[in-house]
């Protein structure tokens, strides 16, 4: 089967750096996705790693390990808009379409 | 505006009712797919069409019945709901089925009575 963890909290101050982790069990792997949602809002896509290493996208950093089946989304100089659930999510078995892990809720005060 | 939109964006049904849910993309995307997100669940996917051919049912009930008649309108037609299936159903883009960028739109949130 396929099934991701992230921690379901975080809680941070602005201006701080957050670290939401990822791990994952796929028979198949095509690379892992993060998204964002706010409250009452559509998920956004924030980053996609298929192979190993880190890619940087401004505040937002995305990590991949491969053999330990673990990222990481890295989120730098927290603003307040930063709150938000955050997911990360891997292609189904079939490869046709993404599978969510369950959100981690991220609360930045200031 | 992400480019997807879904109508209505809030609907109450009684289980006996039956009602459509629509979206819509304008994104030119070849994919299109119908996911359920529930408080405390992940999004659960549904049903995915590439092309307009469905490639993806996830073992959802007959109650939800999908339609893609052209590959930028999406429908989930709804019919002897239980109050259990009262959730946010979000619609979603892509240019194919194996990106792992999809396009969401805000959601039809649905409450059944």
């Amino acid at each position: 089967g396929q099934s991701l963890e992230q921690p379901s909290e975080v809680t941070a101050v602005e201006g701080a750096i957050v670290q939401i982790n990822c791990t994952y069990q796929t028979s198949g792997f095509y690379g892992l996705s993060w998204y964002q949602q706010h409250d009452g809002g559509a998920p956004t896509f924030l980053s996609y790693n298929g192979l190993d290493g880190l890619e940087e996208t401004g505040r937002f950093s995305s990590f991949l390990s491969r053999s330990d089946s673990y990222g990481y989304l890295l989120l730098q100089e927290l603003q307040m808009k930063d709150s938000a659930s955050y997911f990360c999510a891997v292609k189904n078995q079939a490869g046709t379409a993404l599978i969510f892990g369950k959100g981690t809720t991220l609360s930045v005060s200031s | 505006e992400t480019g997807v939109t879904q109508t209505p964006r809030h609907l109450v049904m009684g289980m006996t009712n039956k009602k459509s849910l629509k979206c819509e993309q304008h994104l030119g995307h070849n994919a299109m797919y119908w996911y359920k997100q529930s408080a405390k669940k992940p999004l659960e996917l549904m049903f995915v069409y590439s092309l307009e051919e469905r490639v993806e049912n996830n073992s959802v009930p007959s109650r939800f019945s999908p339609e893609c008649p052209n590959s930028s309108h999406l429908f989930l037609h709804l019919h002897t709901l239980q109050p259990e299936d009262s959730a946010l159903y979000l619609c979603a883009s892509s240019r194919s089925s194996n990106t792992g960028e999809l396009f969401f739109g805000e959601g039809s949130r649905l409450t059944v009575l």
